[in-house]
């Protein structure tokens, strides 16, 4: 059975307090991890795939990359604006999205 | 936005009536998904659609049904709401030949 597990639950950083937030997964027949970016009463923005162990992508101050048992979505020089929970969901060969619980980043100024 | 809408984004009903949320896209897209998301389990997939009127069941699809009668609108009621089915309903498509999919704003239901 896929399973997908965030950490940490929640994280506060300083506005420029660089971090990052793992994803640990386990599936078969992995076709893409994905990460998602959402913001209190709205839908998950989605923000990157990842389809094999070493890619790495890259979107403002967010990067996250991957490897075969764990992906890693780096916050550099963070800004409040970042605030949001984050998202991490697997696809393997079925048609549905098996997403974590989510790490809720707050930057504080 | 992807061109999601859903309706109605929110609605208080109460416990035995029938409840549905319509989800509707713009752009054609084949594949459409509901999800419901809550407190400590994240999303999880009710039903999803790969066509006019073929859909299959999700991880947590007991106690709700789903129609596609045309590519642009899927529907997903519930026979007789429940107070374990107040959640946050959201609805998804997945556009080209990428896996990522793209989320609607969400259906707040809450079932007193």
């Amino acid at each position: 059975e896929d399973q997908v597990t965030q950490s940490p639950e929640a994280l506060r950083l300083q506005e420029g307090e660089s971090s990052s937030l793992n994803c640990s997964y386990t599936v078969s027949g992995l076709r893409g991890l994905f990460w998602y970016r959402q913001d209190p009463g709205k839908g998950p923005e989605f923000l990157f795939t990842l389809y094999s162990a070493g890619e790495e992508k890259e979107k403002e101050r967010l990067k996250a990359t991957l490897t075969k048992k764990e992906s890693f979505l780096h916050i550099t020089a963070p800004k409040p604006e970042d605030s949001a929970t984050y998202l991490c969901a697997v696809q393997n060969s079925g048609y549905a999205l098996n997403f974590g619980k989510g790490t809720s980043l707050l930057v504080t100024p | 936005d992807a061109g999601i809408t859903q309706s109605p984004r929110h609605k208080v009903t109460e416990t035995g009536t029938p409840v549905t949320l319509r989800c509707h896209q713009t752009e054609n897209h084949r594949y459409m998904y509901w999800y419901r998301q809550d407190p400590g389990h994240g999303l999880r997939l009710i039903h999803y659609s790969y066509g006019v009127k073929d859909t299959d069941k999700g991880e947590v699809s007991d106690g709700y049904s789903v129609s596609r009668s045309k590519t642009e609108d899927f529907l997903l009621t519930l026979e007789s709401a429940t107070s374990s089915q107040t959640s946050v309903y959201f609805c998804a498509i997945k556009t080209g030949t990428n896996y990522e999919q793209y989320f609607g704003p969400g259906t707040r239901l809450t079932v007193t």
